[in-house]
């Protein structure tokens, strides 16, 4: 059974720091993707990461993966006010389209 | 955006009674999924599709049951809504090495 562990589940940072986000996953998985949460909207898709070693970056966020460790992380860069939301990491489960998604990490950034 | 509504997107309703959550794509992708959201979760699914008439169980599959009879609309339903399943619920497309989400359904059995 594939599990999905997100640290740290609450994140409060300033703005102009650097901070990064860790999705841990138990189980062999063929790709991973990041979502983006607003409160009381929907799932906005961030990044597919799809081989190790992947790395994706846009604008304040990058994302890569390392199958082997089974880790995914998500750096932010010099946070502003506008990237507060929830992000959650969804790895696939092996060999299908299913995803199995973390809690999330409420990502909060203070001016 | 992805062509996904889903209907209706605000609903009460008593415990006991049945529940049908509508989820309408333009894309024509094969692939369909239900999840629930709720606090302290993430997502979970519920139900998904892979194609017409072919649905399968996800991780939180009791008490829901889910048709799709055009490769447009996917239906769940909750035949005896129960307090345990207000949630908000989204429904899913998958489309080229993506998913992409509608804007979810905030039911709220009493």
């Amino acid at each position: 059974e594939l599990k999905v562990e997100q640290n740290p589940l609450f994140l409060s940072m300033q703005e102009g720091k650097n901070y990064t986000i860790y999705c841990n996953y138990s189980t062999t998985s063929d790709r991973l993707y990041w979502y983006r949460q607003d409160p009381g909207k929907s799932l906005e898709s961030l990044f597919v990461l799809l081989s190790n070693g992947a790395v994706k970056q846009e604008g304040r966020l990058m994302a890569s993966l390392d199958t082997k460790a089974r880790l995914s992380t998500l750096h932010i860069t010099a946070a502003v006010h506008d990237l507060s939301a929830t992000y959650f990491c969804a790895p696939s489960k092996g060999g299908s389209e299913k995803l199995v998604f973390g809690k999330g990490t409420k990502l909060t950034v203070n001016p | 955006d992805a062509g996904i509504t889903q209907s209706p997107r605000h609903k009460v309703t008593e415990t006991g009674t049945p529940v049908t959550l509508r989820c309408h794509q333009t894309e024509n992708h094969r692939y369909m999924y239900w999840y629930r959201q709720d606090p302290g979760h993430g997502l979970r699914l519920i139900h998904y599709s892979y194609g017409v008439k072919d649905t399968d169980k996800g991780e939180v599959s009791d008490g829901y049951s889910v048709s799709r009879s055009k490769t447009e609309d996917f239906l769940l339903t909750l035949e005896s809504a129960t307090s345990s399943q207000t949630s908000v619920y989204f429904c899913a497309i998958e489309g080229e090495n993506e998913q992409y989400f509608g804007p979810g359904t905030r039911l709220t059995v009493t």
